[in-house]
């Protein structure tokens, strides 16, 4: 099955500053990776994601950058405003398994003013 | 766009009663939806997949018989905490596919506060 392991835990950046957030994969077969946002206390939203047939996408001041010979794929942040702070979450399908979501641990973001 | 309603956002109740969460897909039809729980400052576990008109699937070292997973149409499932416990407290969420294919976002309801007492 998927494993997916995120880095780092924290995250502490300068208001206005980029930010970026790795994970890595464990199946080559894999083929769909979203990224997630969570603040305190609320669900996760989906703000970003890439599928296994391009390499990278952006919206806005997000992008996110994927490596499939590598097994990683990251979340760029640029610009970053108070408001991003929060935790986020990747993911990657689990095809052996009812293609469910194996997640990555979180990264907590800190935006500092 | 896709949106999973959930409901209660908060409960509290007494050891040994069992509480029901729903899980609604408002605008697309959902044939598997997703129960996670999580714990302060981690990430989602996933509990079991709910997949209409059949049996929830489990995942390991979550029991069955406590976790009653219900999902009889295309539009609900229910998770219900049979006898609930102090440590079955936590923050449940239910998520489910807005697409047709398996590869498509995942969108998640608010989520359930539960407290046990």
């Amino acid at each position: 099955g998927e494993n997916v392991e995120q880095h780092p835990s924290t995250l502490s950046v300068q208001e206005g500053d980029s930010a970026v957030i790795k994970c890595t994969y464990s199946d080559s077969a894999s083929n769909y990776f979203p990224w997630y946002k969570q603040e305190l206390g609320k669900r996760p939203q989906l703000i970003i994601d890439i599928r296994s047939n391009v390499g990278e996408k952006k919206d806005q001041r997000i992008a996110v950058t994927l490596n499939k010979t590598a097994k990683h794929f990251s979340l760029h942040i640029t610009e970053t405003q108070p408001e991003d702070s929060a935790v986020y979450f990747c993911a990657a399908i689990d095809g052996d398994s009812n293609y469910q979501l194996i997640w990555g641990a979180g990264t907590k973001l800190i935006i500092k003013p | 766009g896709a949106v999973v309603s959930q409901h209660p956002s908060r409960v509290i109740c007494k050891s040994g009663t069992s509480v029901k969460i729903e899980c609604r897909s408002l605008d697309f039809q959902a044939t598997t939806m997703f129960w996670y729980r999580q714990f302060p400052k981690q990430s989602l576990m996933l509990m079991a997949t709910s997949n209409e008109g059949s049996k929830a699937t489990y995942e390991q070292g979550v029991e069955k018989d406590k976790f009653l997973i219900n999902h009889a149409s295309l539009t609900l499932s229910t998770l219900t905490v049979t006898s609930a416990h102090p440590e079955d407290s936590s923050f449940y969420i239910c998520s489910a596919r807005s697409g047709g294919v398996n590869n498509s976002p995942l969108h998640f309801g608010n989520g359930t506060r539960l407290t046990v007492t």
